[in-house]
């Protein structure tokens, strides 16, 4: 069965960095997008980008352009998801998702780690 | 960007009820790039509905999207005990993928 295991919880100061991981099994590591999708405390859900875990190209909201670096092990399958210049907005709980398409990004989110929260705190 | 507004921001309903959940966009959904998913609270999102009506797998029968252009529903028949969490949709249509605000299920 299709399983997706992330990082453990993490914090950091602000101005850090934080690199969460996304270890994938039961299905063909390199023929789905992997998206990230973050959620703050009690609040809803937010878009980051997603990664070709076969090409490596990668498609980064605006919003986190120049912040976010996503990247992939095949030969693990592990896909990764770093955040730079962290501020207290960033606290929340980040998540990896596979996408539904085979070969392409289809935005549609069917399997889901279980969260990682990264905490920014002085 | 897509701005998707659901409403009510929460619903208070018994179990054996049907829920209806709007979700408005502020421009048009082209190719039915809408979706739904369920939250329970410390869990992470489940995917129900993708393509406004296409229920995902292992999604039961009680739950159906509907809509078009910037106006969709989210119908859930009969609920069960376990249907009680928030519910988000999901657009697609544009970049960058963007979220509505969420409407919560609550037993009354």
């Amino acid at each position: 069965q299709v399983q997706m295991v992330q990082s453990g919880a993490e914090v950091k100061k602000p101005g850090a960095s934080v690199k969460v991981s996304c270890k994938t099994s039961g299905y063909t590591f390199t023929g789905h997008h992997i998206h990230w999708v973050r959620q703050a405390p009690g609040q809803g859900l937010e878009w980051m980008g997603w990664i070709n875990p076969n090409s490596g190209g990668t498609n980064t909201a605006q919003k986190f352009r120049g912040r976010v670096i996503m990247t992939r092990d095949p030969s693990i399958s592990t896909a990764y998801m770093e955040l730079t210049s962290l501020t207290s907005d960033d606290t929340a709980v980040y998540y990896c998702a596979r996408d539904i398409c085979s070969g392409g990004s289809c935005n549609e989110l069917d399997y889901w780690g279980q969260g990682t929260l990264v905490t920014v705190s002085s | 960007e897509i701005v998707l507004t659901q409403a009510p921001g929460t619903l208070s309903l018994s179990p054996g009820e049907r829920a209806t959940l709007s979700c408005r966009a502020s421009q048009t959904i082209t190719s039915n790039y809408l979706a739904w998913y369920q939250q329970k609270p410390g869990q992470a999102p489940r995917l129900l509905i993708y393509s406004v009506s296409r229920r995902a797998t292992g999604i039961p029968d009680r739950f159906s999207g509907s809509g078009s252009g910037t106006d969709f529903t989210l119908t859930i028949n009969r609920l069960e005990p376990e249907d009680f969490a928030v519910y988000y949709c999901q657009q697609y249509s544009d970049s960058p993928v963007t979220f509505g605000g969420g409407t919560r299920v609550e037993i009354k």
